[in-house]
C-alpha cells in the first residue's frame, strides 16, 4: 500500500450526512481513482482523475463527489444522495493516464451508514 | 459490453501443488490485462501485466499468467501454491478504445491454500 494513505480505516455516519473520505499520494502519479467494493461485485469505479483540476465520472458516480485541487489529494465526498454507502472505498494512483500503467491502491476506508 | 469473468468464487489447492485462477474476457480490440491480489481488509497489489509479446507473463511472488488470444483468457498460475498465496485474486481488463486508464475488474476468486 506504499506510498497512498487514505483516513480514516473505519467511519461510521448516520443516513442522511455526507461524508468525506480523504486519499493523499507522494508517488508523484498524474491519475488517482476512487472505487467501490462490495462483496461477490469486484471494484467498481466511481470517478476518475487524470490531472489537476480535472476529473470524470465513472460507472457509479451518482451520489458521490470529488475534488482535485492538488495533485497529491483526490478526497472523495459520499452525499445523502447515495442509497447504499455502506462499501469499502478504495484510492488508487498510476503514473500516468497511460493505458499500460498498473494502478497502486490505498489501504482503504470502510464506511457504515446506519 | 466490456466485461471481465472469473468463473470460479474459490478455488481451494494444497500447499505444494500447482495454482490455476481463471480469468476471461470481452472486449474491443486488444486489451491490456492485469492481476491484483487483495489480503482481508487491504488494497489491492499488482501482481503483473500483459500488455504485448510473449503470451506468458512473469510477476510476483513466483506467479506467472498465460494470455490465449484465442480463448481471451488471462489465467493466473503459480508452479507450487504456499499457504500465503491464500487471498482474493483479481483480473483486469484496460480496453485500448477508452479513454482514460479505467481498468474493469472481475469480481474476484478467493484462493484458499491448505497444508
Amino acid at each position: 500500500d506504499g506510498g497512498i494513505t487514505q483516513s480514516p480505516k473505519y467511519l461510521f455516519r448516520k443516513e442522511g450526512q455526507n461524508v468525506t473520505l480523504s486519499c493523499e499520494q507522494n508517488l508523484n502519479h498524474d491519475a488517482m481513482y476512487w472505487y467501490r467494493q462490495d462483496p461477490g461485485q469486484g471494484l467498481r469505479l466511481i470517478y476518475y482523475s487524470q490531472i489537476v483540476n480535472d476529473f470524470q465520472k465513472g460507472d457509479i458516480a451518482e451520489g458521490y463527489s470529488v475534488s482535485r485541487e492538488k495533485k497529491e489529494s483526490f478526497p472523495l465526498t459520499v452525499t445523502s444522495a447515495q442509497k447504499n454507502p455502506t462499501a469499502f472505498y478504495l484510492c488508487a494512483s498510476s503514473r500516468t493516464s497511460g493505458s499500460f500503467d498498473e494502478q497502486y491502491f490505498g489501504p482503504g476506508t470502510r464506511l457504515t451508514v446506519t | 459490453a466490456q466485461s471481465v469473468a472469473q468463473p470460479e468464487d474459490q478455488v481451494n489447492v494444497a500447499e505444494g501443488n500447482p495454482l490455476t485462477v481463471k480469468c476471461t474476457y470481452s472486449v474491443s480490440g486488444n486489451p491490456y490485462l492485469f492481476w491484483y491480489v487483495q489480503y482481508p481488509n487491504r488494497g489491492l497489489q499488482f501482481l503483473l501485466k500483459y500488455i504485448t509479446g510473449d503470451n506468458l507473463v512473469k510477476g510476483s511472488y513466483g506467479f506467472e499468467a498465460e494470455f490465449n488470444k484465442s480463448q481471451t483468457s488471462f489465467h493466473l498460475k503459480k508452479p507450487s501454491a504456499l499457504v500465503s498465496d491464500s487471498a482474493l485474486y483479481f483480473c483486469a481488463v484496460r480496453p485500448l478504445r477508452e479513454y482514460g486508464n479505467k481498468l474493469v475488474f472481475g469480481a474476484g476468486t478467493i484462493l484458499r491454500v491448505k497444508s
